[in-house]
């Protein structure tokens, strides 16, 4: 398995640009996630979804959007790039477990470093 | 204003010592909680979990211990070594689905 997959690595945006991050995982989990890591900060929740064609917002969902056709993919857009969305966005995914129904041990992706100018 | 935040909680510890990593989390109704690792240029990995109806849980060299009284979770490394140098970050799982992630702490271990 290659576990989570994330395209591309690295990535310079001219402000208003757009571009798509992908993240694709082989292990059929229902669980996937979006989230930026500014320097020094924790990761924030941009988007997450429990399934294919359900998406819900995180914590700074502004400037973003998703979708889920597949239980695979997972990309992020970003419609009208801007300064403020340089940072690390990273993939995740997780499955269900039968004794809380929570999803948890996420398993990440290597990270899209995006810098805005 | 607000601090970038580029200087992460640095804790310097020496090979072969105990290490503890503390976090204060957010939300009094979270009831499950995770410490990740993250090594430099990579992703996070998980290290260990515990529900909010736990107040300690032990793995491999690793223990984490949950105050909820004061909305608090530690991690315990034992004989640290250099592999353990890293950033960890204690992450809270609120609202179902959701999982709010601290800051975090940067491990420096000295040989």
């Amino acid at each position: 398995n290659a576990g989570v997959t994330q395209t591309p690595k690295f990535r310079i945006l001219k402000i208003g640009q757009s571009m798509t991050l992908q993240c694709t995982q082989d292990m059929n989990h229902n669980y996937m996630y979006w989230y930026r890591q500014d320097p020094g900060m924790g990761l924030k929740l941009i988007y997450y979804s429990v399934g294919a064609g359900i998406t819900d917002k995180g914590e700074v969902p502004n400037g973003y959007n998703v979708s889920r056709s597949t239980t695979e993919d997972f990309p992020l857009r970003l419609e009208l790039a801007a300064p403020s969305q340089t940072s690390v966005y990273f993939c995740a995914s997780s499955y269900l477990r039968g004794w809380t129904g929570h999803a948890y041990e996420q398993y990440f992706g290597p990270g899209t470093r995006l810098t805005v100018t | 204003g607000e601090s970038v935040g580029l200087h992460l909680p640095t804790l310097s510890v020496q090979e072969g010592d105990n290490s503890i990593i503390n976090c204060a989390y957010s939300n009094s109704a979270s009831d499950y909680f995770i410490w990740y690792k993250q090594e430099s240029g990579k992703g996070p990995q998980f290290i260990i979990d515990i529900r909010s109806n736990m107040d300690k849980r032990q793995g491999q060299r690793v223990t984490v211990l949950l105050n909820k009284t004061v909305k608090h979770l530690s991690l315990q490394i034992a004989a640290t070594q250099p592999g353990d140098s890293a950033v960890y970050f204690c992450a809270e799982l609120y609202n179902f689905n959701k999982f709010y992630f601290g800051s975090g702490t940067k491990l420096n271990v000295k040989p």
